[in-house]
């Protein structure tokens, strides 16, 4: 079964501060990896795209990497504000290209001013 | 360049009932999914399709059904409602499949 993990469900760092959040999936055979923000009774804001071919993917503050053979993503984001407040999903697409994403449970930030 | 737009944004209903859903892409994007968000299952995929065709489907029962028209927009449709399709239902669109998917804000439907 293709599942997705994010993990730490929750996270509270102080302003300024670097963090990393982390997402696993089981299955290595993806299409591409995407990351959201969702705030709260939001929609969801696409942040970064990767596809299955690249190894990280870089906008602003934020920097996502992709290890395929460790079925494994990381998204870098520097210098932390209370407005990155948010949940912060991850999903993926399998089987080519298709628009159906298996999401992750979520990291829900909060970054204290 | 307008986002993706949802309509109604909220929406009550009776069990029983039937509710159509509609969603407007990004001008230019043909490819346009549907997703169920709730606090228990987190978000589930429910359809995706591209020119007017469904091209995936999730592992919901037949009650729920889609359908995409020629100028790319998409409703969703539920029916005989159950209180367990409480839920946000978010549409996304992108320009071809397998492309970036930009979310819009969701219907909030609650059956009571």
């Amino acid at each position: 079964k293709q599942e997705v993990t994010q993990i730490p469900a929750a996270l509270s760092v102080p302003e300024g501060e670097n963090l990393v959040l982390n997402c696993s999936f089981t299955d290595s055979a993806i299409y591409n990896l995407q990351w959201f923000r969702q705030d709260p009774g939001k929609g969801l804001t696409s942040l970064l795209l990767i596809q299955s071919s690249q190894r990280e993917q870089t906008s602003g503050r934020l920097n996502a990497s992709l290890d395929k053979s460790s079925g494994r993503s990381t998204l870098y984001i520097a210098a932390s504000q209370p407005g990155d407040s948010a949940t912060y999903l991850c999903a993926v697409s399998y089987g080519g290209a298709t628009n159906k994403l298996i999401f992750g449970t979520g990291t829900l930030l909060a970054v204290q001013p | 360049k307008a986002g993706v737009t949802q309509t109604p944004r909220y929406l009550i209903k009776t069990r029983g009932q039937q509710v159509t859903l509609s969603c407007s892409p990004i001008s230019g994007h043909r490819s346009v999914s549907w997703y169920q968000q709730t606090p228990g299952q987190g978000l589930q995929f429910l359809f995706e399709y591209f020119s007017e065709t469904q091209r995936n489907k999730g592992n919901f029962p037949g009650r729920f059904s889609g359908r995409q028209f020629s100028n790319s927009r998409s409703e969703m449709n539920v029916s005989t409602l159950e209180l367990g399709d409480s839920a946000l239902y978010l549409c996304a669109s992108s320009k071809e499949r397998g492309h970036e998917q930009y979310f819009g804000p969701g219907t909030r439907l609650t059956v009571t």
